[in-house]
């Protein structure tokens, strides 16, 4: 069975950093792109940044770019987002998502960004 | 990375069709086979439903449905049911790597 799981989320202050963690099961981790899709409360969905199966390519939505790091372990079968700066409008629930089609995905974690 | 457009809301009865409209440019929707459709009922993950503008993964229902006309993607869903009520997200590849979603459409079930 396939399984996303995100871990890391929490309250942090503007200005401050926080690393999201996705760990995978039940698939071939290293065969699939990544991604990272955010919901700020009430609000819609946005794709934040994805990576290739080897990590040789990165791409991010221009809100992050310079502040966020999108990276992956495929030793561990995991993925991670190291979010620094942090803006009030970063807070979200972040979701992990598998592949290009994004079939899978995790249950989310919050990230609250307020002082 | 502009955001595509659908409405805010759609309803329809039980056993009716409806169908939601994403709206994009010949840079994005235009542009690639490349839009996907997600349902997402109230404090739950996205669910795909419809990827590459038609193609549906196994075990989502046959009456979804999607398709595309110039820079407009549509999803179509046939004899309405209670549980289809959610909101539902197109998403589109932009090019250089990057996607961009549309706004949501709140589907109510009358």
């Amino acid at each position: 069975e396939v399984q996303l799981v995100e871990s890391g989320g929490g309250l942090v202050q503007p200005g401050g950093s926080l690393r999201l963690s996705c760990a995978a099961s039940g698939f071939t981790f290293s065969s699939y792109w990544m991604s990272w899709v955010r919901q700020a409360p009430g609000k819609g969905l946005e794709w934040v940044a994805n990576i290739k199966q080897d990590g040789s390519e990165k791409y991010y939505v221009d809100s992050v770019k310079g502040r966020f790091t999108i990276s992956r372990d495929n030793a561990k079968n995991s993925l991670y987002l190291q979010m620094n700066s942090l803006r009030a409008e970063d807070t979200a629930v972040y979701y992990c998502a598998r592949g290009k089609h994004w079939d899978y995905w995790g249950q989310g974690t919050l990230v609250t960004v307020s002082s | 990375q502009s955001a595509l457009t659908q409405p805010a809301s759609v309803s329809g009865s039980p056993g009716q069709s409806i169908t939601i409209s994403c709206t994009g440019t010949s840079s994005d929707v235009g542009s690639y086979n490349l839009v996907s459709w997600y349902q997402q009922h109230p404090g739950k993950a996205p669910k795909l439903m419809i990827y590459e503008g038609s193609k549906r993964p196994s075990g989502v229902s046959n009456r979804f449905s999607g398709s595309k006309s110039g820079n407009t993607a549509s999803l179509t869903i046939s004899g309405l049911q209670a549980e289809d009520e959610a909101d539902y997200y197109c998403c589109s590849y932009a090019g250089s790597g990057c996607w961009v979603f549309g706004g949501g459409t709140k589907l109510t079930v009358l």
